[in-house]
């Protein structure tokens, strides 16, 4: 079973606001990915660190979305202003990257914005 | 970028009957390729990772068959029971290092009727 924890389960924001969630991957796991689920169950990769360096990010995250994965800290991701069309599953997986292709997938972080 | 079909969206069987989802994608350069399952509110747990060109794999009750040259995946539950009711999600590596993203099917709501 994965060991990748997501905090909070929960997040319901106003449209404008700030929106923020966190992830502590499996033990050992250099490798984080966010991805987003919305209700269509159509998944969108967000970004991806190997340790504290950001590998890949989409053109969402680049604009309206911060995330960082700072030494001996949770890594994050944040909303800098909420839409509607934010509201999803917020997933991050975790991998031990290089030659290990398997990603683990924490609970998810499911955010509402009103 | 990979685009991934998964099928049928949702499946009804009796208990003992089996099952097949079928998920095509588009990149023949796609290396990797994965099943998870996703319960009611919990996280997507890894059942199956597919990796050779043409391959069986077989887990408890149920069988995976990646056909490269078709660009196919399978999932076969060969004798369903209500425990496998949930969603069912295809993944397909896009590169060939652990670094990369998945891209995943819509899923398929696969419920067992006892």
């Amino acid at each position: 079973n994965s060991k990748v924890i997501q905090t909070p389960r929960y997040l319901v924001k106003g449209q404008g606001q700030k929106a923020k969630m966190r992830c502590i991957p499996e033990k050992g796991h250099p490798v984080v990915f966010w991805y987003q689920q919305n209700k269509n169950n159509e998944f969108k990769f967000l970004i991806n660190f190997q340790n504290q360096e950001v590998l890949q990010q989409i053109d969402m995250t680049e604009k309206r979305f911060s995330a960082e994965c700072p030494s001996n800290s949770p890594c994050s991701l944040e909303i800098q202003s909420s839409e509607a069309g934010d509201s999803a599953l917020y997933l991050c997986a975790s991998s031990l990257g290089e030659y290990s292709y398997e990603q683990y997938f924490g609970p998810g972080t499911r955010l509402t914005v009103l | 970028g990979e685009q991934v079909e998964q099928r049928p969206p949702h499946l009804s069987v009796r208990e003992g009957d089996s099952a097949v989802i079928t998920c095509t994608y588009t990149d023949p350069n796609s290396y990797y390729f994965f099943w998870y399952k996703q319960e009611p509110g919990a996280s997507l747990q890894l059942l199956m990772k597919v990796f050779s060109s043409t391959e069986i794999n077989e887990g408890q009750g149920f069988t995976v068959l990646l056909n490269k040259k078709d660009k196919r995946l399978s999932l076969n539950l060969t004798a369903a029971h209500p425990g496998d009711s949930a969603a069912y999600f295809c993944a397909v590596s896009a590169g060939g290092t652990g670094y990369q993203n998945f891209y995943f099917g819509k899923g398929t709501s696969l419920t067992v009727i006892p």
